[in-house]
This record gives structure tokens, C-alpha cells and sequence, in this order.
């Protein structure tokens, strides 16, 4: 059961452009989004977050939009730099028996070209 | 700030062997520590969740006489994999929450191939 998902496996931008990554998810008990930004044989990188009851956050080039009657949410890079190319994960935070724990979608892989 | 470290960043061991994974916060106290699983080109699978001077909780399927996680201190868990066999061999990572935030903050990750 994929409580979060990436649909795009893969995503092709040029240097400049917008890059617009998207995130399904499931659950409504969810309460805080994240996104993660991952090099091969590194760990995760936190990018930026926002609270379920938020619907924009922006931090200089990302920004994310949470719908949460469509549930989903996006992360726009603009513009976009070749050092973005990477792997970027949509994370969801639940509380689950007491325990606050984070649902990874499948990953993104973003590739900008020159 | 919010800096997680692992040790060994790759290690490869014979079959029935044990490997220690060590995971630390280096600039703040971790209440919560997490470990995690990659297969290739896959998500992130939650192993388990540990806080400071208790039990580690573990997800469905994750075998805890296998996977055996200390996490004695506010900035150290370690994770055993116990006599290891080759479907072993994967990507682990940690990652270290501060309080009740919602951020966890990544280690670089542990490849462990056995043979």
C-alpha cells in the first residue's frame, strides 16, 4: 500500500527553466510534507517542508504547494541549476502509535541539461 | 548545523558474520534516531524508530533478533546487522530528529555488501 507516491520516475529540464516535481498521497492523517534532495551513495538532504495547514512555502529557488483536497503536492525549482540534478524524495509525517515517523514516496530523478 | 554522521560508510563481510553501524548527531541531541533501508533505484523503507535509553520499535517484517539498535546516548544509535547472508547487503542510512520536530536530518549512509 503506497501511501506516497512520485509518479514520474524521471524528469528531463533545461538549465533555467522551472522544474516541477509532483507527489501524490493517500492518507489524511498526514500533517507535515517534506522534500528531500539525494545523491547516489549519499543520504537525503532536506530541501524545504510545509505544514498541512499551509498551502505555500517558499524558500529562495523552491517552493512547495500542498492541495489538500486533491492531496497532492508540488516543488517547483526556478530556475533550475545544473547542481539540482538529483534524486528528490516527497516525504509525509504521520504519528503513529505514539511515534512520529516519515512515509517516503519513490523519488524523482531530475536531470537539467546545459 | 544538523549534521549526521555514520561509520563505516562501507563495509563488506563474510556470510554469518556481524556488522556494528554507528550513527551520530554531531551538533545536536537526537532524541529520536531512525533507521532506514534503500534497495537500488527504490524508496527509503523506516527499519525502526529509536529513542534515547529505550527500545528500539520496529516496523512489520524487520526481524529485531537481526537487526539488533542501541541508542544509548542523545547523539549515538548503532545498528547490528547479525549474522549476516547476502540479501543482507543494501543501503542503510540514518537519521536523527531534535525534539518534536517533523525534520529528520540524514546520515551518508552505510553500503554493506556480504559475501
Amino acid at each position: 500500500d503506497q501511501q506516497v507516491k512520485q509518479n514520474s520516475p524521471s524528469l528531463s529540464v533545461q538549465e533555467g527553466r522551472i522544474s516541477i516535481l509532483n507527489c501524490d498521497y493517500t492518507n489524511s492523517m498526514f500533517d507535515y510534507f517534506l522534500w528531500y534532495k539525494k545523491y547516489p551513495a549519499e543520504g537525503p538532504t532536506f530541501l524545504i517542508s510545509i505544514s498541512s495547514i499551509k498551502d505555500k512555502n517558499e524558500d529562495g529557488r523552491f517552493t512547495v504547494f500542498l492541495n489538500k483536497s486533491a492531496k497532492h503536492l508540488s516543488l517547483h525549482i526556478v530556475p533550475s541549476q545544473p547542481g539540482d540534478s538529483a534524486v528528490y524524495f516527497c516525504a509525509a509525517s504521520v504519528k503513529y502509535q505514539g511515534a512520529q515517523k516519515l512515509v517516503f514516496g519513490q523519488g524523482t530523478r531530475l536531470t537539467i541539461n546545459p | 548545523g544538523a549534521v549526521v554522521s555514520q561509520h563505516p560508510s562501507r563495509v563488506i563481510c563474510k556470510s554469518g558474520t556481524s556488522v556494528k553501524i554507528e550513527c551520530r548527531s554531531l551538533d545536536f541531541q537526537a532524541t529520536t534516531m531512525f533507521w532506514y533501508r534503500q534497495f537500488p533505484k527504490q524508496s527509503l523503507m523506516l527499519m525502526a524508530t529509536s529513542n534515547e535509553g529505550s527500545k528500539a520499535t520496529y516496523e512489520q517484517g524487520v526481524e529485531k533478533d537481526k537487526f539488533l539498535i542501541n541508542h544509548a546516548s542523545l547523539t549515538l544509535s548503532t545498528l547490528t546487522v547479525t549474522s549476516a547472508h547476502p540479501e543482507d547487503s543494501s543501503f542503510y542510512i540514518c537519521s536523527a530528529r531534535q525534539g518534536e520536530r517533523s525534520e529528520q536530518y540524514f546520515g551518508p549512509g552505510t553500503r554493506l555488501t556480504v559475501t
